[in-house]
Protein backbone atom coordinates (compact mmCIF):
# COMPACT_ATOMS: atom_id res chain seq x y z
CA UNK A 1 0.00 0.00 0.00
CA UNK A 2 0.57 3.59 0.20
CA UNK A 3 2.56 5.43 2.96
CA UNK A 4 1.30 9.18 3.47
CA UNK A 5 2.67 11.28 5.80
CA UNK A 6 1.13 14.75 6.83
CA UNK A 7 2.39 17.78 8.41
CA UNK A 8 1.88 19.40 10.99
CA UNK A 9 -0.62 18.05 13.11
CA UNK A 10 -2.09 20.84 14.86
CA UNK A 11 -2.04 24.26 13.70
CA UNK A 12 -3.48 27.54 14.09
CA UNK A 13 -3.55 30.42 12.83
CA UNK A 14 -5.28 34.11 12.65
CA UNK A 15 -8.47 34.68 11.18
CA UNK A 16 -7.08 36.13 7.39
CA UNK A 17 -4.58 34.23 7.72
CA UNK A 18 -3.14 31.94 5.18
CA UNK A 19 -2.48 28.08 6.10
CA UNK A 20 -0.38 25.28 4.95
CA UNK A 21 -0.75 21.35 5.28
CA UNK A 22 1.61 19.12 3.78
CA UNK A 23 1.37 15.62 2.49
CA UNK A 24 3.97 13.53 1.45
CA UNK A 25 3.87 9.80 -0.51
CA UNK A 26 5.73 7.10 -1.36
CA UNK A 27 4.66 5.42 -4.48
CA UNK A 28 5.58 7.13 -7.61
CA UNK A 29 2.51 5.22 -9.23
CA UNK A 30 0.01 7.77 -7.40
CA UNK A 31 -1.90 10.10 -9.57
CA UNK A 32 -4.83 11.37 -7.69
CA UNK A 33 -4.59 12.90 -4.55
CA UNK A 34 -7.58 13.86 -2.70
CA UNK A 35 -7.99 16.26 0.79
CA UNK A 36 -10.78 16.04 2.96
CA UNK A 37 -12.35 18.28 5.61
CA UNK A 38 -14.03 16.70 8.27
CA UNK A 39 -16.12 18.74 11.14
CA UNK A 40 -17.04 18.12 14.24
CA UNK A 41 -19.36 15.01 14.46
CA UNK A 42 -19.49 14.95 10.54
CA UNK A 43 -17.80 12.65 7.97
CA UNK A 44 -14.81 13.50 5.99
CA UNK A 45 -16.21 15.81 2.85
CA UNK A 46 -14.20 15.95 -0.14
CA UNK A 47 -13.15 19.40 -0.52
CA UNK A 48 -10.15 19.41 -3.71
CA UNK A 49 -8.44 16.85 -5.15
CA UNK A 50 -5.40 17.04 -7.76
CA UNK A 51 -4.60 15.09 -10.74
CA UNK A 52 -1.18 14.26 -11.74
CA UNK A 53 -1.57 15.57 -15.25
CA UNK A 54 -1.35 19.33 -13.32
CA UNK A 55 0.55 20.88 -11.03
CA UNK A 56 -1.79 23.05 -9.52
CA UNK A 57 -5.53 23.47 -8.85
CA UNK A 58 -7.67 26.16 -7.30
CA UNK A 59 -10.93 26.63 -6.20
CA UNK A 60 -11.81 30.17 -4.65
CA UNK A 61 -9.89 30.21 -1.15
CA UNK A 62 -8.78 26.65 -1.51
CA UNK A 63 -5.80 25.72 -3.43
CA UNK A 64 -3.82 22.39 -3.95
CA UNK A 65 -0.11 22.12 -5.46
CA UNK A 66 1.82 18.92 -6.58
CA UNK A 67 5.18 18.15 -6.81
CA UNK A 68 5.84 14.85 -8.41
CA UNK A 69 9.20 14.35 -8.69
CA UNK A 70 9.66 15.48 -4.72
CA UNK A 71 6.17 13.22 -3.96
CA UNK A 72 4.74 15.80 -1.72
CA UNK A 73 1.58 17.59 -2.33
CA UNK A 74 -0.10 20.73 0.07
CA UNK A 75 -3.13 22.02 0.90
CA UNK A 76 -3.48 25.93 0.84
CA UNK A 77 -5.97 28.07 2.40
CA UNK A 78 -6.25 31.42 1.79
CA UNK A 79 -7.91 34.52 3.77
CA UNK A 80 -8.83 32.15 6.50
CA UNK A 81 -12.20 31.93 8.57
CA UNK A 82 -13.45 30.54 11.80
CA UNK A 83 -15.49 28.12 9.07
CA UNK A 84 -12.28 26.51 8.18
CA UNK A 85 -11.52 25.32 11.20
CA UNK A 86 -11.65 21.37 11.49
CA UNK A 87 -9.37 18.40 10.49
CA UNK A 88 -8.04 17.82 7.16
CA UNK A 89 -7.13 14.62 5.68
CA UNK A 90 -4.46 14.11 2.33
CA UNK A 91 -4.75 10.88 0.68
CA UNK A 92 -2.94 8.67 -1.90
CA UNK A 93 -4.24 5.83 -3.98
CA UNK A 94 -2.63 2.59 -3.39
CA UNK A 95 -0.43 1.21 -5.80
CA UNK A 96 -1.11 3.68 -8.38
CA UNK A 97 -4.87 2.63 -8.58
CA UNK A 98 -7.89 4.88 -6.99
CA UNK A 99 -10.44 2.50 -5.80
CA UNK A 100 -8.56 2.46 -2.24
CA UNK A 101 -6.70 5.22 -0.75
CA UNK A 102 -4.73 5.77 2.39
CA UNK A 103 -5.07 8.49 4.84
CA UNK A 104 -2.68 11.17 6.27
CA UNK A 105 -2.70 11.36 9.91
CA UNK A 106 -4.65 14.35 9.93
CA UNK A 107 -4.35 18.35 10.81
CA UNK A 108 -6.28 19.86 13.04
CA UNK A 109 -6.67 23.63 11.72
CA UNK A 110 -7.95 25.91 14.23
CA UNK A 111 -8.54 29.92 13.14
CA UNK A 112 -8.58 31.80 16.15
CA UNK A 113 -11.01 35.40 15.45
CA UNK B 1 -21.74 13.51 -5.29
CA UNK B 2 -24.13 11.02 -3.65
CA UNK B 3 -26.11 11.35 -0.54
CA UNK B 4 -24.93 8.58 2.03
CA UNK B 5 -27.00 7.99 5.30
CA UNK B 6 -25.87 5.90 7.93
CA UNK B 7 -28.31 4.41 11.15
CA UNK B 8 -27.57 4.63 14.20
CA UNK B 9 -25.98 8.39 14.10
CA UNK B 10 -24.53 6.92 17.39
CA UNK B 11 -25.13 4.03 20.21
CA UNK B 12 -23.49 2.22 23.27
CA UNK B 13 -23.80 -0.76 23.83
CA UNK B 14 -22.70 -2.97 26.54
CA UNK B 15 -19.46 -5.57 25.85
CA UNK B 16 -20.31 -8.90 24.31
CA UNK B 17 -23.11 -7.79 22.16
CA UNK B 18 -22.90 -7.13 18.77
CA UNK B 19 -24.20 -3.77 16.65
CA UNK B 20 -25.42 -3.62 13.00
CA UNK B 21 -24.89 -0.20 11.00
CA UNK B 22 -26.82 0.42 8.12
CA UNK B 23 -25.44 2.62 4.97
CA UNK B 24 -27.63 3.81 2.67
CA UNK B 25 -26.95 5.45 -0.97
CA UNK B 26 -29.80 7.36 -2.94
CA UNK B 27 -27.95 6.13 -6.26
CA UNK B 28 -26.91 3.09 -7.39
CA UNK B 29 -22.31 2.46 -6.89
CA UNK B 30 -20.16 0.54 -7.61
CA UNK B 31 -17.82 0.73 -4.61
CA UNK B 32 -19.06 0.60 -1.15
CA UNK B 33 -16.23 1.06 1.41
CA UNK B 34 -16.25 0.61 5.69
CA UNK B 35 -13.57 2.53 7.59
CA UNK B 36 -13.03 2.71 11.06
CA UNK B 37 -11.90 6.08 13.20
CA UNK B 38 -10.67 5.44 16.48
CA UNK B 39 -10.92 8.33 18.67
CA UNK B 40 -8.53 11.13 17.43
CA UNK B 41 -6.96 9.39 14.43
CA UNK B 42 -7.11 9.18 10.91
CA UNK B 43 -9.35 6.65 8.78
CA UNK B 44 -8.55 2.80 8.27
CA UNK B 45 -10.24 0.88 5.95
CA UNK B 46 -11.96 -2.08 6.93
CA UNK B 47 -12.55 -3.94 3.89
CA UNK B 48 -14.63 -3.24 0.15
CA UNK B 49 -18.24 -4.66 0.43
CA UNK B 50 -18.56 -6.44 -2.93
CA UNK B 51 -22.11 -6.52 -4.14
CA UNK B 52 -23.31 -10.12 -4.45
CA UNK B 53 -20.19 -11.81 -3.26
CA UNK B 54 -17.83 -12.18 0.03
CA UNK B 55 -16.42 -8.31 1.12
CA UNK B 56 -12.40 -8.44 0.78
CA UNK B 57 -11.07 -7.57 4.21
CA UNK B 58 -7.71 -5.69 4.65
CA UNK B 59 -4.98 -6.76 7.11
CA UNK B 60 -6.16 -6.77 10.94
CA UNK B 61 -9.68 -6.90 10.21
CA UNK B 62 -12.01 -10.69 9.31
CA UNK B 63 -15.11 -11.73 8.87
CA UNK B 64 -15.97 -13.44 11.63
CA UNK B 65 -15.44 -9.99 13.61
CA UNK B 66 -17.13 -7.98 10.83
CA UNK B 67 -19.41 -9.52 8.51
CA UNK B 68 -19.96 -7.48 5.90
CA UNK B 69 -23.59 -7.05 3.22
CA UNK B 70 -24.37 -5.79 -0.05
CA UNK B 71 -27.58 -7.42 -1.19
CA UNK B 72 -27.35 -4.44 -3.96
CA UNK B 73 -25.88 -1.37 -5.21
CA UNK B 74 -27.38 1.24 -2.58
CA UNK B 75 -27.21 -0.28 0.53
CA UNK B 76 -24.95 -2.21 3.12
CA UNK B 77 -24.10 -3.14 6.79
CA UNK B 78 -21.95 -3.81 8.86
CA UNK B 79 -21.73 -5.60 11.89
CA UNK B 80 -19.24 -5.26 14.56
CA UNK B 81 -19.22 -8.46 16.61
CA UNK B 82 -18.72 -9.63 19.99
CA UNK B 83 -18.25 -6.07 21.43
CA UNK B 84 -15.18 -4.96 23.99
CA UNK B 85 -13.92 -1.33 24.85
CA UNK B 86 -11.67 -1.35 22.11
CA UNK B 87 -14.24 -1.20 19.20
CA UNK B 88 -14.97 2.27 20.37
CA UNK B 89 -14.69 4.05 17.31
CA UNK B 90 -16.39 6.07 14.47
CA UNK B 91 -17.58 3.67 11.60
CA UNK B 92 -17.92 5.41 8.04
CA UNK B 93 -19.44 3.85 5.06
CA UNK B 94 -18.17 5.45 1.86
CA UNK B 95 -18.90 4.89 -2.20
CA UNK B 96 -16.86 5.66 -5.03
CA UNK B 97 -18.13 8.16 -8.12
CA UNK B 98 -16.52 8.19 -11.35
CA UNK B 99 -15.07 11.69 -11.56
CA UNK B 100 -15.54 14.41 -14.07
CA UNK B 101 -12.42 12.80 -15.97
CA UNK B 102 -14.26 9.80 -16.09
CA UNK B 103 -10.65 8.21 -15.21
CA UNK B 104 -10.81 9.09 -11.55
CA UNK B 105 -12.83 7.50 -9.30
CA UNK B 106 -13.42 10.31 -6.31
CA UNK B 107 -15.06 8.51 -2.46
CA UNK B 108 -17.67 10.54 -0.58
CA UNK B 109 -18.36 9.70 2.83
CA UNK B 110 -21.40 8.95 5.15
CA UNK B 111 -21.93 10.78 8.60
CA UNK B 112 -20.34 7.80 10.87
CA UNK B 113 -21.77 5.84 12.78
CA UNK B 114 -20.04 6.67 16.86
CA UNK B 115 -20.25 3.75 18.70
CA UNK B 116 -18.92 3.15 22.32
CA UNK B 117 -18.53 -0.18 23.99
CA UNK B 118 -19.00 0.02 27.65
Amino acid sequence: GENVEQHPSTLSVQEGDSAVIKCTYSDSASNYFPWYKQELGKGPQLIIDIRSNVGEKKDQRIAVTLNKTAKHFSLHITETQPEDSAVYFCAAPWSGGYQKVTFGTGTKLQVIP
Amino acid sequence: SAVISQKPSRDICQRGTSLTIQCQVDSQVTMMFWYRQQPGQSLTLIATANQGSEATYESGFVIDKFPISRPNLTFSTLTVSNMSPEDSSIYLCSVELIGDSGAYNEQFFGPGTRLTVL
